[in-house]
């Protein structure tokens, strides 16, 4: 299984949206309804943001969002704050029991 | 609060095998609900899934690292393990033991850094 395909950077202003791409195939991204989300700062372990394509966890702010169409799934984050500065990780559900993971996308609010 | 916590050697030589295990606090290693793993992030890089295991011993790994991964639990001190096999210094990296619910992690341990060199 190849690693998901996210780009290297997106930026935005405080307030604005920033929209970060991943990009799998049929057999990961495109074959399953299971995309997941990933925030890490700086020397710390990732937190999930979202899962399932588009379903929050408890205490994540309703300004993260998620979707997918065809082999490429999207993660939104509107009303850009400090805080949200930090590595994006995608991962898919890929069959037989594995994960795989992109290789993330640094985020910089401006 | 559930708690994940990695410990094992922080130097490993090349060619040896990589061993760490993860104690679980908080919650029981025999849910059902749940499958434990482990993913590695090399410095500087993203995130590779390495495999999991079900509390009953079913394991599931990553087809690029199957050969020398292998993933045990012992439900009685509620740990899992790593071991990796044949290492070189490709496998130096930050690695996390993990909770997994279906297609996802929703705890993750604090990660512990294994450097490969002699």
């Amino acid at each position: 299984q190849s690693a998901l395909t996210q780009p290297p950077s997106a930026s935005g202003s405080p307030g604005q949206s920033v929209t970060i791409s991943c990009t799998g195939t049929s057999s990961d991204v495109g074959g399953y309804n299971y995309v997941s989300w990933y925030q890490q700062h700086p020397g710390k372990a990732p937190k999930l943001m979202i899962y399932e394509v588009s379903k929050r966890p408890s205490g994540v702010p309703d300004r993260f969002s998620g979707s997918k169409s065809g082999n490429t799934a999207s993660l939104t984050v509107s009303g850009l704050q400090a805080e949200d500065e930090g590595d994006y990780y995608c991962g898919s559900y890929a069959g037989s029991n594995n994960l795989v993971f992109g290789g993330g996308t640094k985020v910089t609010v401006l | 609060q559930l708690q994940l916590q990695e410990s094992g050697p922080g130097l490993v030589k090349p060619s040896e095998t990589l061993s760490l295990t993860c104690t679980v606090s908080g919650g029981s290693i025999s849910s059902s609900t749940y499958y434990w793993g482990w993913i590695r992030q090399p410095p500087g890089r993203g995130l590779e899934w390495i495999g999991s295991i079900y509390y009953s011993g079913s394991t599931y790994y990553n087809p690029s690292l199957k050969s020398r991964v292998t993933i045990s639990v012992d439900t009685s001190k509620n740990q899992f393990s790593l071991k990796l096999s044949s290492v070189t210094a490709a496998d130096t990296a930050l690695y996390y033991c993990a909770r997994r619910i279906g297609d996802y992690i929703n705890y993750w341990g604090q990660g512990t850094l294994v450097t490969v060199s002699s």
